[in-house]
């Protein structure tokens, strides 16, 4: 088992749209996590950047933590065509012996249709 | 300082040929990743620089990659004896190990080995 699970989709939605991405996870050190997009054949571009539980909002995006259930989500309001691109989830541990390494999903494709 | 930059964008090479890759990291970064991701999947740790000292190794990181950081600046990846298998995206990423923590990603260099 992975520890870091994420949904490959493809998940299409209209524009307009609220859209849902989610990952789990099974490591309970990780105290960091991250959204990534990328678009094809580029390199991951930082959405959003959270510690421990909770919820940060920036613009259209929400991220959110429940470290309770190992599960984290990003919600993107009123998507856009140009928001299509694939999503990926990502998260380390904390402390001073820690490398800073980050340990992906598998990302979601998301495909937003005008 | 425009971000992480990675040369070349695109390589293609032979089954055999060696191929090394740069890394110019954002300036005030000490922490530099090397990454790599295929077609479909969520990057993958290869290995860790603090400044010049190579911290931290994956055992993706076969006898045929070879990572370097002279001088805790640039950093070169090598791939010797390279084969389809290697075939991949080559990911960069820097961050700092104070204040905002956050790993920034270059473009990458895709390889294709024929």
């Amino acid at each position: 088992q992975k520890e870091v699970e994420q949904d490959p989709g493809p998940l299409s939605v209209p524009e307009g749209a609220i859209v849902s991405l989610n990952c789990t996870y099974s490591n309970s050190a990780f105290q960091y996590f991250m959204w990534y997009r990328q678009y094809s054949r580029k390199g991951p571009e930082l959405l959003m950047y959270t510690y421990s539980s909770g919820n940060k909002e920036d613009g259209r995006f929400t991220a959110q933590v429940d470290k309770s259930s190992k599960y984290i989500s990003l919600f993107i309001r009123d998507s856009q065509p140009s928001d299509s691109a694939t999503y990926l989830c990502a998260m380390r541990q904390h402390g001073s012996s820690n490398t800073g390494k980050l340990i992906f999903g598998q990302g979601t494709t998301l495909q937003v249709k005008p | 300082d425009t971000g992480v930059s990675q040369n070349p964008r695109h390589k293609i090479t032979k089954r055999g040929q060696n191929v090394t890759f740069r890394c110019d990291p954002i300036s005030e970064h000490n922490r530099l990743y090397w990454y790599r991701q295929t077609l479909g999947q969520g990057p993958e740790f290869l290995t860790y620089f603090q400044n010049e000292a190579q911290l931290e190794k994956s055992r993706l990181l076969s006898d045929r990659f070879s990572a370097e950081r002279p001088k805790g600046s640039f950093s070169t990846l090598e791939i010797q004896r390279t084969e389809q298998g290697d075939s991949a995206m080559y990911l960069c990423a820097s961050s700092t190990d104070r204040g905002p923590t956050e790993a920034f990603f270059g473009q990458g260099t895709r390889l294709t080995v024929v």
